[in-house]
């Protein structure tokens, strides 16, 4: 069974820090997702790759970064914390014939 | 550029009533479409997915949902709901490219059984 594990499951930041979100797949999949969810608004992509040092900015990528340096890590960056960025944070991964595995998430407060 | 709309927020039902939730998409080009379920304090788990075929999919926990392509809707229907069945429900949609497969959710619709 595919595992997508995030490296924390809660984070308390301070507004201006920065911030590693980590994620890591066990199955060798070449696409990997950030998404965020918050009330209302559903999930909305953040960034997603599709091969190792590739990256795409998905519909709301402004205050992000990614890294992915090797095929099964996924990291979400955030230069500089700010109190919008609140959020619950998924990470999610994917292959040809798989349907889109998530992990529990990680949800950031940042104060 | 693709997207989805699930119509109701919300939708409260009883227990062993049956329930249909709305969910219409826009795409120039074909699509996969999913329905994700989210239990409180988890994560997202795939409920069924239209990739080709039967327009008629069913998935875990008996739910089916329809592929409608004139009407771009792929709406998930249950006949008799459970307490169990509480939770948040997506809807997505990927389009058939040559490129990464990227998914598109809808706002999503809250399930709430009642006795």
């Amino acid at each position: 069974d595919v595992k997508v594990t995030q490296s924390s499951r809660y984070l308390v930041k301070r507004t201006g820090e920065k911030v590693f979100l980590e994620c890591v797949q066990d199955m060798d999949h070449e696409n990997m997702f950030w998404y965020r969810q918050d009330p209302g608004l559903g999930l909305r992509l953040i960034y997603f790759s599709y091969d190792v040092k590739m990256k795409e900015k998905g519909d709301i990528p402004e205050g992000y970064s990614v890294s992915r340096e090797k095929k099964e890590r996924f990291s979400l960056i955030l230069e500089s914390a700010s109190t919008n960025q609140t959020s619950m944070y998924l990470c999610a991964s994917l292959d040809v014939n798989s349907p889109l595995h998530f992990g529990n998430g990680t949800r950031l407060t940042v104060t | 550029a693709q997207s989805v709309t699930q119509l109701d927020s919300q939708v409260p039902v009883f227990e062993e009533a049956p329930v249909e939730l709305r969910c219409n998409y826009s795409s120039s080009v074909s699509v996969y479409l999913f329905w994700y379920v989210q239990y409180p304090n988890q994560g997202l788990q795939l409920l069924l997915k239209y990739l080709s075929g039967s327009t008629l999919v069913k998935g875990i926990n008996g739910f089916e949902a329809e592929f409608n392509k004139s009407q771009t809707s792929f709406h998930l229907r249950k006949p008799s709901v459970h307490i169990s069945d509480t939770a948040e429900y997506f809807c997505a949609v990927s389009e058939v490219t040559g490129g990464g497969n990227k998914l598109t959710f809808g706002t999503g619709t809250q399930l709430k059984v009642e006795l």
